[in-house]
């Protein structure tokens, strides 16, 4: 079975800086696609980011990045320029590409962006 | 619609009452998830919709959990004499295609609340 781990359940970042949000998951499948996702407290979970694990090179979209080291099995989150909007729940998500598609989420970690 | 809605945002029940949780999904969307999300912890999985046809309800915790999606398009997930367990936040996403790269897209939810 696939799991998603979330080590940090919180963090927080100064305004403008740069912070890294950590996760791993265990799987034996070779392809499969990885999610970030934020939670504000208004509850809608947004698509922050997306990888496909057969792309090697790191998905960027503006001040999010990844760092996705497969054979470590490791997904990290990265975000530039942190801005007070930024402050949110933050969950890692896995899908297999077969089966069902569903979400297999950490348990999530709580980003606070101070001023 | 422009997104996924849910209602009712908040239901308040005793405990033993049935319960009825809607979910509109997205115009079109062929897949139609539903997840259960505890105080504090990620989204799990409950059940999946394929059109009409529930494929996969693996998640549902005990057979006091039904869902259906008769049409293919709105979907209800029914609870039947409630307990306290059962409080939590219940998310609905959809997709249009569910192949696991196209991302799903998520309802603001139904915090339920059982007395």
């Amino acid at each position: 079975a696939q799991t998603v781990t979330q080590s940090q359940p919180e963090m927080s970042v100064q305004e403008a800086e740069t912070v890294t949000l950590s996760c791993t998951y265990d799987t034996s499948e070779n392809n499969y696609y990885l999610f970030w996702y934020k939670q504000p407290p208004s509850r809608q979970m947004i698509l922050v980011i997306r990888q496909e694990a057969y792309k090697q090179q790191n998905a960027t979209e503006n001040r999010f990045s990844v760092n996705f080291q497969k054979a470590a099995k490791s997904f990290s989150l990265k975000i530039s320029d942190s801005q007070l909007g930024d402050t949110a729940m933050y969950f890692c998500a896995f899908i297999s590409t077969s089966g069902t598609y569903k979400y297999i989420f950490g348990t999530g970690t709580r980003l606070k962006v101070l001023a | 619609g422009a997104g996924v809605s849910q209602s009712p945002r908040y239901k308040v029940a005793k405990r033993g009452q049935d319960v009825a949780l809607r979910c509109d999904p997205i115009s079109g969307h062929v897949s139609l998830f539903w997840y259960q999300q505890a105080l504090g912890q990620g989204p799990e999985f409950l059940t999946y919709f394929q059109n009409e046809a529930q494929l996969d309800k693996s998640g549902l915790p005990s057979d006091r959990f039904f869902a259906e999606r008769p049409e293919g398009s709105v979907s209800t997930l029914k609870i039947q004499r409630t307990q306290q367990e059962d409080s939590a936040v219940y998310l609905c996403a959809s997709s249009l295609w569910g192949q696991g790269k196209q991302p799903q897209h998520f309802g603001d939810g139904t915090r339920l609340s059982i007395l």
